[in-house]
């Protein structure tokens, strides 16, 4: 079964610095998807980021950045000019990529704090 | 404007009373889905539908039923809630391609407290 892990429970960066979040997950599939979702105070699930593992290009989306290593299993997320709106929970999540159940496997999430 | 809905929002309830919390999608999904999420355990997946009249088990059905009897709804029911169904409820709907290249959109989520 494919499992994500996330090992920082919590993290916390100054404003307009840079912070790195880690996220590694298990499978035996070739071909699957990796996300980032933020989680702010509203619970709403917002995808910040995706990753389709056949691509090497690491995907980017303006201050967010990720660093996919497919051999290593690590997806982790970086983002740049901390702002006090990033703060939230975040998951990191996983998809295998054929026809059938779209299911998400979650990681259980790191809580980014801004310090101002 | 493209959505996903659930409801309710909030929802406090007592042990053994039989509650539905709705879900909606106005895209013309064909995949839909229920998430619960509890505090370190991240999201697990409950049910799952890929069409009208399909639907299947996902990692955390114990305590749940769901139907599909249309394509924009997908109702989750707890026929005797418990105390351990106290969670935050999320429902999540996508097209269905073949390599499973889109993207799921997220409802607002629904807290439900069972006392």
């Amino acid at each position: 079964a494919q499992t994500v892990t996330q090992s920082q429970p919590e993290m916390s960066v100054q404003e307009a610095e840079t912070v790195t979040l880690s996220c590694t997950y298990d499978t035996s599939e070739s071909d699957y998807y990796l996300f980032w979702y933020k989680q702010p105070p509203s619970r709403q699930m917002i995808l910040v980021i995706r990753q389709e593992a056949y691509k090497q290009q690491n995907a980017t989306e303006n201050r967010f950045s990720v660093n996919f290593q497919k051999a290593a299993k690590s997806f982790s997320l970086k983002i740049s000019d901390s702002q006090l709106g990033d703060a939230a929970m975040y998951f990191c999540a996983y998809r295998v990529s054929n026809f059938g159940n779209e299911k998400l496997t979650f990681g259980t999430g790191t809580r980014l704090t801004i310090i101002p | 404007e493209a959505q996903v809905t659930q409801n309710p929002r909030y929802l406090i309830t007592v042990t053994g009373k039989k509650l539905t919390v709705t879900c909606s999608q106005n895209m013309n999904h064909e995949y839909m889905s229920w998430y619960r999420q509890d505090p370190g355990l991240g999201l697990r997946q409950i049910y799952y539908s890929m069409n009208v009249e399909v639907t299947d088990k996902g990692d955390v059905p114990e305590g749940y039923k769901v139907s599909r009897k249309e394509k924009r709804n997908f109702p989750l029911i707890l026929e005797s809630p418990s105390p351990n169904q106290t969670s935050l409820y999320f429902c999540a709907s996508s097209p269905v391609m073949e390599r499973g290249e889109e993207t799921q959109y997220f409802g607002p989520g629904t807290r439900l407290l069972v006392l």
